[in-house]
C-alpha cells in the first residue's frame, strides 16, 4: 500500500522565492497534518485539516505560510516570501477515523533556503 | 495544556544492553491517546505503538515493550538487547479523541545511540 508521498524530498531555494511543498495522503484518510522540524523548536504542528476543512492553523508561523487541500488527495504548503529560518524538515502526516488512530508520516522534505 | 515531556536527550549504550526510554504527560483529559515513533537516521517518523487511556496493560512486541502507568503520568519504553539498527531518535506523543482538538503533541525526543 503507498503510504504518504511527499514531494520535493530536497529544497534549496534562494530567499524570497516562493516555496511549494506537496502532500498526497494515504487514500481513505481523513484527516491531515502539516508540521516542521528543527533542532530548536523540535516537531511542531504547522496546520490540521479535517476532510479537506482547516480546523487548527495556529501553528502556521505568520502570514508569509500558506496551506491548502482542494481535495481528499492533494495538500499543499507554501511559503511566500522564504527566509533562511524557514529551512527545516516539513513533514506531512495523515490519519483515518479520530484522534485515537496513528498519524502515519511522510519521509517530509528538507528545505533550505539560503 | 497538554505536555510531553522527555527527559533523556540522549542514550548511549552498548549493543545487547537493555534500555528504557521514559516519556511523563501531562492532560487534563480522562480520554486520550500515547503514541511512540521512532526517527532513524534516514528521516522517516516510523509508527511504534499507540495505548489509550484506559488501557494500562503493558505490551510487549519483540524486543520492544512499553509499560503505560496513570497514576504517575508515564509511558516508558523498553528496548531490550539493544541492537545497532535500534539507534534513532524516539519521540513519545499524545492525542486526544476528539476531532476538534490540537492533534498530535511530542515530546523532545530521545536520541539513542547503540554501540556494537
Amino acid at each position: 500500500d503507498a503510504g504518504v508521498i511527499q514531494s520535493p524530498r530536497h529544497e534549496v531555494t534562494e530567499m524570497g522565492q516562493e516555496v511549494t511543498l506537496r502532500c498526497k495522503p494515504i487514500s481513505g484518510h481523513n484527516s491531515l497534518f502539516w508540521y516542521r522540524q528543527t533542532m530548536m523548536r523540535g516537531l511542531e504542528l504547522l496546520i490540521y485539516f479535517n476532510n479537506n476543512v482547516p480546523i487548527d492553523d495556529s501553528g502556521m508561523p505568520e502570514d508569509r505560510f500558506s496551506a491548502k487541500m482542494p481535495n481528499a488527495s492533494f495538500s499543499t504548503l507554501k511559503i511566500q516570501p522564504s527566509e533562511p529560518r524557514d529551512s527545516a524538515v516539513y513533514f506531512c502526516a495523515s490519519r483515518g477515523g479520530q484522534g485515537s488512530q496513528p498519524q502515519h508520516f511522510g519521509d517530509g522534505t528538507r528545505l533550505s533556503i539560503l | 495544556a497538554q505536555k510531553v515531556t522527555q527527559a533523556q536527550t540522549e542514550i548511549s549504550v552498548v549493543e545487547k544492553e537493555d534500555v528504557t526510554l521514559d516519556c511523563v504527560y501531562e492532560t487534563r483529559d480522562t480520554t486520550y491517546y500515547l503514541f511512540w515513533y521512532k526517527q532513524p537516521p534516514s528521516g522517516e517518523l516510523v509508527f511504534l505503538i499507540r495505548r489509550n487511556s484506559f488501557d494500562e496493560q503493558n505490551e510487549i512486541s519483540g524486543r520492544y515493550s512499553w509499560n503505560f502507568q496513570k497514576s504517575t503520568s508515564s509511558f516508558n519504553f523498553t528496548i531490550t538487547a539493544s541492537q545497532v539498527v535500534d539507534s534513532a531518535v524516539y519521540f513519545c506523543a499524545l492525542s486526544y479523541l476528539d476531532t476538534g482538538r490540537r492533534a498530535l503533541t511530542f515530546g523532545s525526543g530521545t536520541r539513542l545511540q547503540v554501540q556494537p
